[in-house]
Order: structure tokens, then sequence, then C-alpha cells
């Protein structure tokens, strides 16, 4: 199974700056995703990081606000852009490996 | 559009067997069943393809109704360490392997010793 890293774990921002997510895998994958997750709430998909194309975003999400790039088949980031109270959250990037999806221990963001 | 699951929450004595249904307004392809404990990241249970095929790696089962657009996860004998929060995943696409999902509601299942 895919072994995923992220950084930093957790980070507080100040609000009207931008933050980037580190998402590491140990293994070589086609499919990463990106999501993001309020404390005691579900997940929701941000954006597919695909290698070598550009990431498609979900309903609600656009590239200005996360720029997401994926320079190759185990790496990617998330940039939260411009940040607002609103974005604090934890993000979570996962990997899927045959049936399987992975996730990795995710980033735990405060915009104050 | 996001699926509903129940129950919410549950409380279980070790032993004790639980169901987790998660219910859908749009048509599924697929259903992802995953476990998060506090403070980690979700763990993959088990996914059901449409035709009935099951994928899955725990001692956990499952049944998916496609045409009541329906997802159960059944936890038999329970045991402490099954205690987290569930969540299904559907998939939102009918090309099945794009791995893009809808998340539920969740359900927070608590076992007691």
């Amino acid at each position: 199974s895919a072994v995923i890293s992220q950084k930093p774990s957790r980070d507080i921002c100040q609000r009207g700056t931008s933050l980037t997510i580190q998402c590491q895998v140990d293994s070589q994958v086609t499919m990463m995703f990106w999501y993001r997750q309020q404390p005691g709430q579900s997940l929701t998909l941000i954006a597919t990081a695909n290698q070598g194309s550009e990431a498609t975003y979900e309903s609600g999400f656009v590239i200005d606000k996360f720029p997401i790039s994926r320079p190759n088949l185990t790496f990617s980031t998330l940039t939260v852009s411009n940040m607002s109270p609103e974005d604090s959250s934890i993000y979570l990037c996962s990997v899927a490996e045959g049936w399987e999806q992975y996730f990795g221990p995710g980033t735990r963001l405060t915009v104050t | 559009q996001q699926p509903v699951q129940s129950p919410q929450a549950v409380i279980l004595r070790e032993g004790e067997d639980a169901v987790i249904n998660c219910s859908s307004s749009k048509a599924l392809y697929s259903v992802h069943w995953y476990r998060q404990k506090h403070g980690e990241a979700p763990v993959f249970l088990m996914i059901l393809l449409k035709g009935g095929e099951q994928k899955g790696h725990e001692k956990i089962s499952a049944s998916f109704n496609e045409k009541k657009q329906q997802s159960s996860l059944y936890l038999t004998a329970s045991q402490l360490s099954y205690s987290g929060t569930y969540f299904c995943g559907t998939e939102i696409s009918p090309f099945s392997g794009t791995y893009k999902y809808i998340f539920g509601t969740g359900t927070r299942l608590k076992v007691l010793a």
C-alpha cells in the first residue's frame, strides 16, 4: 500500500497570505486527489491532479484560489491563496492504487 | 447531493453488532467505505461494485443495492479497534475507476469494553 507524507502537518497563517502544502508518495501513482475536511465533518474533494495534465477542480473550487502542481508521479502541491478564516480546515491528499484509495495524514491549517 | 448516513452516531459494547447505512439521491456506480480515527487519515475498508462484487481486506462485510441507491456496512462482533468515524464514498461518475467520490455525512461509532 502507498505511504503518503504531507508537509507541513499544521500551520497557523495570517489572513491574506498563502500556504503551499506538499504531498509525497513512496511509489509512482497516476491519480492524486486533494480533499478538505472541517474538524468533525466529512471530506470534500477539491481537485484531481494527474501528472502531465492540468488539475480538474470540483464545483466551488477554482484554480486561482487553490493552484495545484503535479511535477511527477510521486509529488504534488496544493496552495491555499489569499487565505481567510473560512479556509481553516484539514487538507488531505490521497492516491488511488487499484481499487483502493490511500490518504495522507493531513495538514491542519488555521487562519487568523 | 451528499449521501446521507444513518445512524449519525452509535455506541456499542464489545461483541455487539452494528449496521451503518449510506443512502444516495443519485445513481451509485460504486461505493467505498472508510474508517477514520480521531486525528488520523481515513483508512480504506472496502469497495462495492455494480453487480455485487466486493473487494476489501478487513473482516467487515457490506451490501450494495443499486436499485435503492443504498449501501450498508455490517460490523459483527465489534472490537474496541472498530471505534472511529465511518464514511461511505460514492462514485460521482458513471465511468468506474475515476475515483472521484462524494463522501457521506459520516457515522461516529464507539465501542466500549
